[in-house]
């Protein structure tokens, strides 16, 4: 079955701190990797995609298919990284997104 | 650019009426777009993929003669909330994919529904 996991619902950490949101996913295949971002009141926005391989706003992600994660990090948060963050999997035949629960990240001064 | 809306932003009906939502890509054509559902402090939970001049297809449990969904044309979908009940009350939230791409899903702002 395919499934996303993100076992932390709140991540709560100082400005300055690193930061790694956690995403784990079950597939039988090659999937695609994503994830994506909700800053409050606003809609859902692609963060990144884990064939690009590219930095965005700090944020870097490694798909490791061994351990079949798909980890966000950031070496420093910034209190305007405050937000809800979204793992997503897509499969290669499929437009269709898997989404994980969800990890609220709250940047704290 | 590949900005999605959705109309109304918010709408508030009583047990018993239908309601349609709107859901629009403004600078690019989308063959497939897709309807999800968002409860308080849930996840996206997918209801169904919307194809352009085809019948949709609708995810396990999610009952297609409640939800319809029309794709008439390559930047419009709607989503008909029929009979609500409040129950059905939610976010819905669309998302389009820009046609011959294999581009992510672009998402809209949401429409809040309340069902009294």
């Amino acid at each position: 079955a395919q499934r996303v996991t993100q076992p932390e619902k709140l991540l709560s950490v100082f400005k300055g701190a690193p930061v790694e949101l956690k995403c784990n996913y079950s597939y039988s295949g090659s999937p695609e990797l994503f994830w994506y971002v909700q800053y409050s009141r606003q809609r859902l926005q692609l963060l990144l995609r884990h064939i690009s391989r590219e930095s965005i706003k700090g944020f870097t992600a490694d798909l490791n298919k061994g351990e079949t994660s798909f980890h966000l990090k950031k070496p420093f948060a910034q209190e305007e990284d405050s937000a809800m963050y979204y793992c997503a999997l897509r499969s290669v035949s499929s437009y269709k997104l898997i989404f994980g629960s969800g990890t609220r990240l709250l940047v704290r001064p | 650019g590949a900005v999605v809306s959705q109309h109304p932003s918010w709408v508030i009906c009583k047990s018993g009426t239908s309601v349609k939502i709107e859901c629009r890509s403004l600078d690019f054509q989308a063959t497939t777009m897709f309807w999800y559902r968002q409860f308080p402090k849930q996840s996206l939970m997918l209801m169904a993929t919307s194809n352009e001049g085809s019948k949709a297809t609708y995810e396990q449990g999610v009952e297609k003669d409640k939800f319809l969904i029309n794709h008439a044309s390559l930047t419009l979908s709607t989503l008909t909330v029929t009979s609500a009940h409040p129950e059905d009350s939610s976010f819905y939230i669309c998302s389009a994919v820009p046609s011959g791409t294999a581009d992510t899903q672009y998402f809209g702002p949401g429409t809040r529904l309340t069902v009294l």
